[in-house]
């Protein structure tokens, strides 16, 4: 099986800040890679799939990059509304793993 | 872009069986693999199971494995998840969500409110 691992696991930010979450495959899953955000009590929302591409609706301040076993979400200011929990994923096998969770909170 | 209404979640004993369903709207439910994922309570999500979109090809997470059947109805747009023989662990919230592809690799992008299992004696 793929593992997938976030990191940070948690951090701190003001509004306005950039953020960066990193995920690391443990084997390479080309750009079968997405993003989720989930709010406390909601279902998760996609953000980004395919390792870049943004979902229809998702403004334009989340962005995705990376291949093979390297990818990073970047929020590029940080907005009240974007505290939450932030999950990766590989679609590369049909074992479709999600990381940990990285939770970003109010600093 | 579509809904999806989860049903069927509830207090069961250890070593019994539930079915869960899932009801789908607004988009053409046999056009789309769909998914299976659970969370246990204050924990990460786990992904449960997939089907493809004519049930050819379905799949499982090794800790379902043997356990439980996904199952799904085009004509009723209904998508089942059959659990036997639940354990304590499998203990969670379970959502249905709906793939962007009708295969595989693709990404979840309309999911359900989910459905409560609590597996206890």
């Amino acid at each position: 099986d793929i593992h997938m691992t976030q990191s940070p696991s948690s951090l701190s930010a003001s509004v306005g800040d950039r953020v960066t979450i990193t995920c690391r495959a443990s084997q390479s899953i080309d750009r079968y890679l997405n993003w989720y955000q989930q709010k406390p009590g909601k279902a998760p929302k996609l953000l980004i799939y395919a390792a870049s591409n943004v979902q229809r609706g998702v403004p334009s301040r989340f962005s995705g990059s990376g291949s093979g076993t390297d990818f990073t979400l970047t929020i590029s200011s940080l907005q009240p509304e974007d505290f939450a929990t932030y999950s990766c994923q590989q679609s590369y096998t049909t074992l479709y793993t999600f990381g940990q969770g990285t939770k970003v909170e109010i600093k | 872009e579509g809904q999806l209404v989860e049903s069927g979640g509830g207090l069961v004993q250890p070593g019994k069986s539930l079915r869960l369903s899932c009801e789908a709207s607004g988009f053409n439910f046999d056009d789309y693999a769909m998914h299976w994922v659970r969370q246990p309570p204050g924990k990460g999500l786990e992904w449960v199971s997939r089907i493809v979109w004519n049930s050819e090809s379905v799949g499982y997470a090794d800790s379902v494995q043997g356990r439980f059947t996904i199952s799904r109805d085009n004509a009723k747009s209904t998508l089942y998840l059959h659990m036997d023989r639940l354990t304590d662990a499998d203990t969670a919230l379970y959502y249905c969500a709906k793939s962007n592809n009708a295969y595989n690799r693709g990404a979840f992008d309309v999911w359900g409110q989910g459905t409560m299992v609590i597996v206890s004696s």
